[in-house]
């Protein structure tokens, strides 16, 4: 039950677009449909961003968009604004039975 | 709406017992499958223990496996972690999650409760 790899952190200026990868193995990211993307405001719980790989639920912006190939799912934002800075994880299920988190990335809107 | 309220944490000696409970509403509980989530002071998020809704299939995270067990009460709309042989490296904030489908993507989470192991 390794964490899948994501870097530690990203940047971008405000209007500008941004892409977080995630890397796991053929058990998890490779071979699941069950990829997801959580954002995380300090002192706040984890909110879902992007679900089944591409999927975005109801009320999230537009701006989040996920997508996967082979071992490595990206979740890019376009248009950063200030309140997208913060902590995103990716997630996905595991052969084992398990949910496998990534490690987060810390977002700095410049 | 849905909502979810984390109750039992707190200070606990290592090797002591705990029992985290999760109280759900604003949906259909008892057809969902829910899991528990941690994240200790400063890191990332750590699944835990997933259950689900059809036969009550249980999953662990090898790291507590032996040691936690999830359960639920459907009639309470109530999820439970009940937490034994508690270590320093237990310490976390705990949260429950409503889960789109068995061990899937969690949609919606609670607050969490901060669970302390040190003597």
């Amino acid at each position: 039950q390794s964490a899948l790899t994501q870097p530690a952190s990203v940047s971008g200026s405000p209007g500008q677009s941004i892409t977080i990868s995630c890397t796991g193995t053929r058990s998890d990211v490779g071979g699941s449909d069950y990829v997801s993307w959580y954002q995380q405001h300090p002192g706040k719980a984890p909110q879902l961003m992007i679900y089944d790989v591409t999927n975005r639920p109801s009320g999230v912006s537009n701006r989040f968009s996920g997508s996967k190939s082979g071992n490595t799912a990206s979740l890019t934002i376009s248009g950063l604004q200030a309140e997208d800075e913060a902590d995103y994880y990716c997630s996905s299920y595991a052969s084992s039975d398990t949910l496998v988190f990534g490690g987060g990335t810390k977002l700095t809107v410049l | 709406e849905v909502q979810m309220l984390e109750s039992g944490g707190g200070l606990v000696q290592p090797g002591g017992s705990l029992r985290l409970s999760c109280a759900a509403s604003g949906f259909t509980f008892s057809s969902y499958a829910m899991s528990w989530v941690r994240q200790a002071p400063g890191k990332g998020l750590e699944w835990v223990s997933g259950i689900s809704t059809s036969d009550g299939s249980t999953y662990y995270a090898d790291s507590v496996k032996g040691r936690f067990t999830i359960s639920r009460d459907n009639s309470k709309n109530t999820l439970y972690l009940q937490m034994k042989s508690l270590r320093a490296e237990d310490t976390a904030v705990y949260y429950c999650a409503k889960d789109r489908r068995t061990i899937s993507s969690l949609d919606y989470w609670g607050q969490g409760t901060l669970v302390t192991v040190s003597s």
